[in-house]
């Protein structure tokens, strides 16, 4: 199987501050398409997840643009350019490219 | 709107059996790629299951392989699933999930306990 790896697991964030998450896979992510399939997701406490980005970069409908992702291959970031009180949560990054899909451990942010 | 509700989440006995249940409104489950993902607590989120848009084919993971069966009825626009043989580490909160994870339920909870 897949193994995700996310770094840091908890992050604590000033307010109006970036913030970055890490997400390394076992294998790499590239499809024959040229797209590598690794997905982020938010949980908020008390919800379910949402998914934020697909395809390494592409951010869903309604994401706020503070949100970004980037990588190929194995290594792949998340980034807040400017951490939001409502940004706190757990975050997980999940391959879809190989079976059976896997899911990093999650990354917790929370405001210092 | 694409909402997708779970049901069917209970207390059983190891050994025993469930079926979840997953309604759709604002979308046409038989056309739709759909998974089921779990998580248990204090833990990771976990893919389960898939099964494949307007057809047949289904994935499962290592853990649940051989006791788990994902299904789906059109004329109820419903997704099941199986759950036979039940185990205490298969205690969590099940979710349906819509296509590649964008739409998500509030899922229902699972516990395998005596």
């Amino acid at each position: 199987d897949v193994v995700m790896t996310q770094s840091p697991l908890s992050l604590p964030v000033t307010l109006g501050q970036p913030a970055s998450i890490s997400c390394r896979s076992s294998q790499s992510l590239v499809y024959s398409d040229g797209n590598s399939y690794l997905t982020w997701f938010q949980e908020r406490p008390g919800q379910s997840p949402r998914r934020l980005i697909y395809k390494v970069s592409t951010r869903d409908s309604g994401v706020p643009d503070r949100f970004s992702g980037s990588g190929s291959g194995t290594d792949f970031t998340l980034k807040i350019s400017g951490v939001e009180a409502e940004d706190v949560g757990v975050y997980y990054c999940m391959q879809v490219r190989h079976w059976p899909w896997t899911f990093g451990q999650g990354t917790k942010v929370e405001i210092k | 709107e694409v909402q997708l509700l779970e049901s069917g989440g209970d207390l059983v006995q190891p050994g025993g059996s469930l079926r979840l249940s997953c309604g759709g409104s604002g979308i046409t489950l038989s056309n739709s790629d759909m998974s089921w993902v779990r998580q248990a607590p204090g833990k990771r989120l976990e893919w389960v299951s898939y099964i494949q848009g307007g057809g047949t084919s289904t994935y499962y993971a290592d853990s649940v392989k051989g006791r788990f069966s994902i299904s789906r009825d059109a004329s109820k626009n419903t997704l099941y699933l199986q759950m036979n043989s039940l185990r205490a580490e298969d205690t969590a909160v099940y979710f349906c999930v819509q296509g590649h994870f964008s739409t998500w339920g509030q899922g229902t909870q699972v516990t395998v306990s005596s």
